[in-house]
């Protein structure tokens, strides 16, 4: 079992709407939380990072739910600009970053 | 600042070739690390420097070498290479030496095939 999960999609949403992506991981000991965005053909740059008490930037929002194991993004107001992979990030207290597959994400017009 | 920065961008090896793919950073991070990314398969972790004259093996190290002989370079060998290893390879940094709670800072990418 993969230790980072996400729907691959793909989302296809309309502009200004509200899409929500899960994420889970299988390791209870894993301690920093990322969602990392990326562009086709492009590198991973961080979108933000999933603090306990959720955290919000502007229209992305972000939660962690530590007893089930999940992490959430939601993007409010969806841009044309938006589109992109969603890649969920997962690390221990060691040196390996878990990467989930990424959740595909297309905004039309 | 140039950030991380990797060549070549793109990349044509055939069958038993070998080469070495450049990785440098010019943020004095302490990490580096090379992933590859295979569609469907998302980022897996091949090889990470905790520093200079440090390194140790990830996910998918078989085939891979690499060294880190100063802070900043971290290149990643390829030994004899394989049609398995067509990927598109990321190099990423950050500033501590144990990336957990650290932002990742990705190169461009290169793009290798293997004929």
């Amino acid at each position: 079992r993969k230790e980072v999960e996400q729907d691959p999609g793909p989302f296809n949403v309309p502009e200004g709407a509200t899409v929500a992506f899960n994420c889970t991981y299988s390791n209870s000991a894993s301690q920093s939380f990322f969602w990392y965005r990326q562009d086709c053909r492009k590198e991973p740059k961080l979108l933000m990072s999933v603090y306990s008490s959720g955290n919000e930037d502007g229209r992305f929002t972000a939660q962690l739910n530590r007893a089930s194991q999940y992490i959430s993004l939601l993007i409010r107001d969806s841009k044309l600009s938006d589109s992109a992979t969603y890649l969920c990030v997962v690390s221990n207290s060691g040196y390996a970053l878990n990467f989930g597959k990424g959740t595909s994400l297309l905004v039309t017009p | 600042n140039a950030g991380v920065t990797q060549t070549p961008k793109f990349q044509v090896l055939k069958t038993g070739q070998s080469m070495t793919l450049q990785c440098a950073q010019d943020m004095n991070h302490e990490y580096m690390s090379w992933y590859r990314q295979d569609p469907g398969m998302g980022l897996r972790l091949i090889h990470y420097s905790v520093g200079a004259g440090i390194t140790d093996q990830g996910e998918v190290p078989n085939g891979y070498n690499v060294s880190r002989s100063t802070t900043e370079d971290f290149p990643l060998r390829l030994l004899s290479a394989a049609p398995s290893q067509t990927s598109v390879y990321f190099c990423a940094s950050s500033y501590s030496n144990v990336p957990a709670g650290e932002t990742q800072y990705f190169g461009p990418g290169t793009r290798l095939l293997v004929l």
